[in-house]
């Protein structure tokens, strides 16, 4: 295995609720990635990480923040969650950077209600 | 911004066939990489080409970058059920991804 995992694996919440969701990697890689993957969009970068503290906002990051305290675990929070926040969340991991190709973990499915 | 088109969106065939899915772009890619992802899991990375006119084969997979580095081909010869799932192109330069060519090979 990869040795990238995600938590929680499914989560339902409600409306206006801050959701944080993990990704750990073991690989000691040092970039690291959030997308969300809805129907009809394909997967879209949401912040990304290229070292400890070191975040960047990708093409959807209103309404998301990220942490990245430790080079093994990448966290993404929703501030207040909503509707339109549904959706599969995933992390990947890359050692040199997007040119070299993702490793991606298995995916959150969250659901707003 | 470098938008990625990736077509068919769906595809169905029988096992054996032989099929080609496509990913275009109006931008010039450094690189570009294509994934497979099976449904409940992620995507997993099958190849990265970069140079003008790359072919890499992985077995039955065809993969070529267009000599312009604006599109690229996906190419797979006796297709079986174990293919099925969601295909997709990503453009390395902005992290961006296709929506993805789904395939369902039937037995």
């Amino acid at each position: 295995d990869a040795g990238i995992t995600q938590s929680p694996r499914h989560k339902v919440t409600e409306t206006g609720t801050p959701v944080t969701l993990r990704c750990h990697q073991t690989e000691n890689h040092r970039y690291m990635y959030w997308y969300r993957q809805d129907p009809g969009h394909g997967l879209r970068l949401i912040h990304y990480s290229y070292g400890v503290k070191d975040t960047d906002k990708g093409e959807v990051s209103d309404g998301y923040s990220v942490s990245r305290s430790k080079t093994e675990d990448f966290l993404l929070t929703l501030e207040s969650a909503t509707s339109s926040q549904t959706s599969v969340y995933f992390c990947a991991i890359s050692e040199k950077g997007v040119s070299y190709g993702y490793t991606f973990g298995s995916g959150t499915r969250l659901t707003v209600v | 911004t470098q938008l990625l088109e990736q077509s068919p969106q769906f595809l169905s065939i029988q096992e054996g066939e032989n099929l080609t899915v496509y990913c275009n772009s109006s931008s010039v890619f450094s690189s570009l990489q294509w994934y497979r992802q099976e449904p409940g899991e992620g995507p997993v990375l099958l190849v990265t080409v970069v140079t003008g006119g790359e072919v890499k084969k992985l077995k039955r997979l065809t993969f070529q970058f267009g000599d312009a580095r604006k599109d690229s081909s996906l190419h797979i010869t006796a297709a079986q059920p174990g293919d099925t799932g969601l295909y997709l192109c990503a453009g390395a330069y902005d992290m961006r991804f296709g929506a993805g060519t789904r395939l369902t090979v039937k037995p």
